[in-house]
């Protein structure tokens, strides 16, 4: 079954410096996602994406992230200049098409910053 | 942002026995449901969904209960299994969320004991 993966599976950062993360969503599908989630609380939305334009975007998806579909397959997090607050799993998800379609997770990446 | 709730943090049940996974939300604009499953160092999985024109969605030991007046969702397994202690999310989308943003319960741990 195809799936959604993510590189790296670990991050380790200082806080100030810049980190991506990367996505390769399901090949078919049109919705790509971020979400993250801090230990021990919810699952929480960052942005969606879809036809090479945010599409929505949550108050924590501020001016030091961004998102970017470089090629046909990739999907990328970039956050520009990391806080200790930054530190959490970061999933990527996509889905064939919008509202009512499931979404489809990968791994994550934790990221944890110093 | 208490939307969507799931009251119990975590649930045992022995094998062989139902599990019923509760979750409440409070806006009456959400008009589809989904639950998750989610195993330690893996994204969330898609398990099963219900569209708020119906009342009960059902795949092999999994059903999906949705009761509008009261705002109340459940998801019930049966018979459970070792294989299905994981944590469960609930999730709705909004029928106006052009970004198709997913919003996320709590989660509750399930431990089926053999």
């Amino acid at each position: 079954e195809p799936e959604v993966t993510q590189t790296p599976s670990h991050q380790v950062t200082q806080m100030g410096q810049e980190v991506i993360l990367r996505c390769v969503p399901i090949s078919n599908h049109l919705y790509f996602y971020w979400y993250r989630q801090i230990l021990g609380q919810k699952v929480e939305f960052l942005v969606s994406f879809y036809n090479n334009e945010i599409s929505e975007k949550s108050e924590i998806f501020d001016d030091q992230f961004s998102v970017e579909r470089p090629d046909g397959s990739n999907f990328t997090l970039k956050i520009r200049s990391t806080k200790l607050e930054d530190s959490a799993m970061y999933f990527c998800a996509s889905s064939v098409r919008g509202v009512g379609s499931p979404l489809h997770f990968g791994n994550g990446t934790r990221l944890t910053v110093t | 942002d208490q939307q969507v709730k799931q009251n119990s943090p975590s649930l045992s049940v022995q094998e062989g026995r139902i599990s019923i996974l509760n979750c409440d939300y409070t806006n009456s604009m959400f008009d589809y449901f989904l639950w998750y499953k989610k195993y330690p160092a893996e994204g969330p999985t898609f398990l099963i969904s219900i569209s708020s024109i119906k009342d009960k969605n059902e795949d092999g030991r999994f059903t999906v209960f949705l009761n509008k007046s009261a705002k109340h969702l459940s998801l019930h397994i049966v018979p459970s299994q070792p294989g299905d202690s994981a944590v469960y999310f609930c999730a709705v989308y909004r029928n106006n969320n052009a970004g198709n943003m997913l919003t996320f319960g709590g989660g509750t741990r399930l431990m089926v004991k053999p």
